[in-house]
């Protein structure tokens, strides 16, 4: 099955303490992108890949790290998470280098910077 | 900056009552148009999109959309919605050119029975 996993579901953790938010693709997808959505902002694109080693900022990426070693994976890295940072994430994934094409997306990562 | 606007915070209607959700993007260069349903507790789904041609494009569950490029506007509708429907919806807009993908505030409806 056709599938973007991210992990963990949900996180409850303080400030400081770094944190990994892992997203995985089953598509061979080339274009990967993470997202944070926060009510009555929408959806605000975090930082996207378009392939291996390619990576660049989107429109939010202060307080954020990722890489892009494997097409398959696109981990979301905060190094000092703030309360800030609590948000809803998502991790999504396209065909294509460029993002053109329709995203598929995870299910999503509650996260709660206390 | 590219901006999606999104006028329409919350819609709340009855069943069989028509749909309109408004969208407005800030950037004249050609654009792909994308609209997502998030149904309560899960992820976003796309519904339709618009990459040229005809510009009423016709999506899954009975939802249409129409690109007025003079307009800057991808409207979504829907001629009769079901209590299902209730969900939020994101418009979403990318430049063809560039690779970032940006989307709308989003519009929470609701439908009662």
């Amino acid at each position: 099955e056709a599938q973007v996993t991210q992990n963990p579901r949900y996180l409850i953790t303080v400030t400081g303490k770094k944190l990994t938010v892992t997203c995985s693709q089953n598509m061979n997808h080339e274009y990967m992108s993470w997202y944070r959505q926060d009510p009555g902002l929408g959806l605000r694109q975090i930082y996207y890949s378009m392939n291996v080693e390619v990576t660049d900022k989107g429109d939010v990426p202060e307080g954020y790290k990722v890489s892009r070693k494997e097409k398959r994976n696109f981990p979301l890295i905060l190094e000092s998470p703030s309360p800030n940072q609590t948000s809803l994430y998502f991790c999504a994934s396209s065909s294509g280098q460029g993002g053109n094409q329709p995203q598929h997306f995870g299910d999503g990562t509650r996260l709660s910077i206390l | 900056a590219q901006s999606v606007s999104q006028h329409n915070h919350h819609v709340i209607l009855s069943e069989a009552a028509s749909l309109e959700l408004g969208c407005n993007y800030s950037y004249g260069g050609t654009v792909n148009l994308f609209w997502y349903v998030q149904y309560p507790g899960q992820h976003l789904q796309l519904l339709l999109k618009y990459f040229s041609g005809d510009p009423l494009v016709k999506g899954i569950k009975g939802f249409e959309a129409e690109f007025i490029k003079s307009k800057f506007s991808f409207n979504l509708r829907k001629p009769s919605v079901q209590w299902s429907d209730t969900a939020e919806y994101f418009c979403a807009v990318k430049l063809w050119a560039g690779n970032m993908l940006t989307f709308g505030g989003g519009t929470r409806l609701m439908v009662k029975p």
